[in-house]
């Protein structure tokens, strides 16, 4: 059973668009929801977290939005650039519990 | 500051040979350690993790195992290769405590012929 369902699974955008990846989840213990970002032939890294007590959180050019009550969280990326292509994970886990993965967005942004 | 290493970087191996692939963790102690398998083109499987020395959870019964010897060392092994074995694998860690992101190596791309 996948207790992260991430989509779409694919996504392209122009260079300056704002694409938008979405994750939904049903376990109510998680509370720590973070953001992957993976190049080719690398690990993911660490890109941005949030937790359920607020429902934004923005860093630069990335922001995750959390609707706690519809149990969703999103990631969107503005003004995006060609280096922003890359596979994206959303990531949830429950108080010192693992992380719990979505199956990944392939980002391809446009110049 | 923590630094994680993982190694070899590429591996081709034959059907039927064993592997060993090895992470190592610096700057922390205590920390839970997880392997990944990243088939081509899809999402994060996990394989095994490990909150202490010998204490290793499976996540998916399959031809490998993994072993920790020392408190910031795994250690992924298989007696024999089988083909659906290749793929990336990537070695995580995160603090025992508190709700902190993994921190992944760079991963070994593995490929057996």
């Amino acid at each position: 059973q996948q207790q992260v369902k991430q989509s779409p699974q694919s996504l392209i955008v122009q260079k300056g668009g704002i694409p938008i990846i979405n994750c939904a989840y049903e376990n109510t213990a998680f509370d720590y929801f973070p953001w992957y970002q993976q190049f080719p032939g690398k690990g993911p890294a660490l890109l941005i977290a949030i937790r359920p007590d607020v429902s934004e959180k923005k860093e630069g050019r990335f922001t995750i939005s959390f609707n706690k009550s519809a149990k969703q969280f999103s990631l969107h990326i503005m003004d995006s650039q060609p280096g922003d292509s890359a596979t994206y994970f959303c990531a949830a886990c429950p108080p010192l519990g693992r992380l719990y993965f979505g199956r990944g967005t392939q980002l391809t942004v446009w110049p | 500051s923590q630094t994680i290493h993982q190694w070899p970087a590429t591996l081709v191996q034959p059907v039927g040979s064993p592997l060993s692939l090895e992470c190592t963790v610096e700057g922390t102690s205590n920390p839970n350690l997880y392997w990944y398998r990243q088939a081509a083109g899809r999402g994060l499987q996990l394989l095994f993790y490990s909150v202490g020395i010998g204490q290793i959870s499976s996540e998916v019964p399959q031809n490998l195992s993994a072993s920790r010897p020392q408190d910031r060392q795994f250690i992924l092994s298989s007696k024999k290769l089988l083909l659906s074995d290749s793929g990336f694998y990537l070695c995580a860690w995160n603090f025992r405590r508190g709700h902190y992101g993994y921190t992944f190596g760079s991963g070994t791309r593995l490929t057996v012929v």
